[in-house]
């Protein structure tokens, strides 16, 4: 089995403050893992994935994430944040079927 | 331009008269799938499809069907909906498996009444 936890449901950051979204998994086999962004009335779009190799990885829109395998974590971070970044955003994660499961996800608020 | 293209964005019906939401892909994609998104919840797969003719249940199967006749299409549908199958439903595809990561289309969003 596999499962995702996003940890808070919302989160808020002032424009240009650090941004950093947690998400840890469980699966029974090196994972692969996902974030996902979905803007308001808009479809889910690919960040950034992990599947094998560097375990720090570079998405769009200047966001990262690092796979730390010890800790079972995959948290997304982005140095400086933009009133753009507002959005929801959905970790998942593909375990030993390499189906998708996702997270609840995280509303990020952007305050100016 | 790549994309998935769902139909139609909004949708209002009446409990119990059928309904079909349609996916397309131009992608050339073999796996497909449904997913329907509740606040709190996130995502939950309904439908899963690997590629024509092939089709599975995903964790929330119930009150829904699929077909794959067609490698580009992927429809949804509902044949007595319910109050409870009020939400946002998103089509998606990728590459081979989910592994690649989805293409997601721009969401339905449905209301039985």
């Amino acid at each position: 089995a596999q499962s995702v936890t996003q940890l808070g449901s919302h989160v808020s950051v002032s424009e240009g403050a650090l941004v950093l979204l947690r998400c840890n998994y469980s699966s029974s086999v090196p994972p692969y893992l996902f974030w996902y962004v979905q803007y308001p009335n808009q479809g889910l779009q690919l960040l950034l994935k992990y599947t094998t190799g560097a375990t720090l990885v570079k998405g769009i829109n200047g966001f990262e994430a690092e796979f730390k395998k010890s800790e079972t974590s995959f948290h997304l971070t982005k140095p400086s944040a933009h009133m753009s970044d507002a959005a929801e955003y959905f970790c998942a994660v593909a375990g030993s079927a390499r189906q998708l499961t996702f997270g609840s996800g995280t509303q990020l608020t952007v305050l100016p | 331009e790549a994309q998935v293209t769902q139909n139609p964005r909004y949708l209002i019906t009446v409990t119990g008269k059928k309904l079909t939401v349609t996916c397309s892909q131009n992608m050339n994609h073999e796996y497909m799938s449904w997913y329907r998104q509740d606040p709190g919840l996130g995502l939950r797969q309904i439908y899963y499809s690997m590629n024509v003719e092939v089709t599975d249940k995903g964790d929330v199967p119930e009150g829904y069907k699929v077909s794959r006749k067609e490698k580009r299409n992927f429809p949804l549908i509902l044949e007595s909906p319910s109050p409870n199958q009020t939400s946002l439903y998103f089509c998606a595809s990728s590459f081979r498996t989910e592994a690649n990561g989805y293409t997601f289309g721009s969401g339905t969003r449905l209301t039985v009444v």
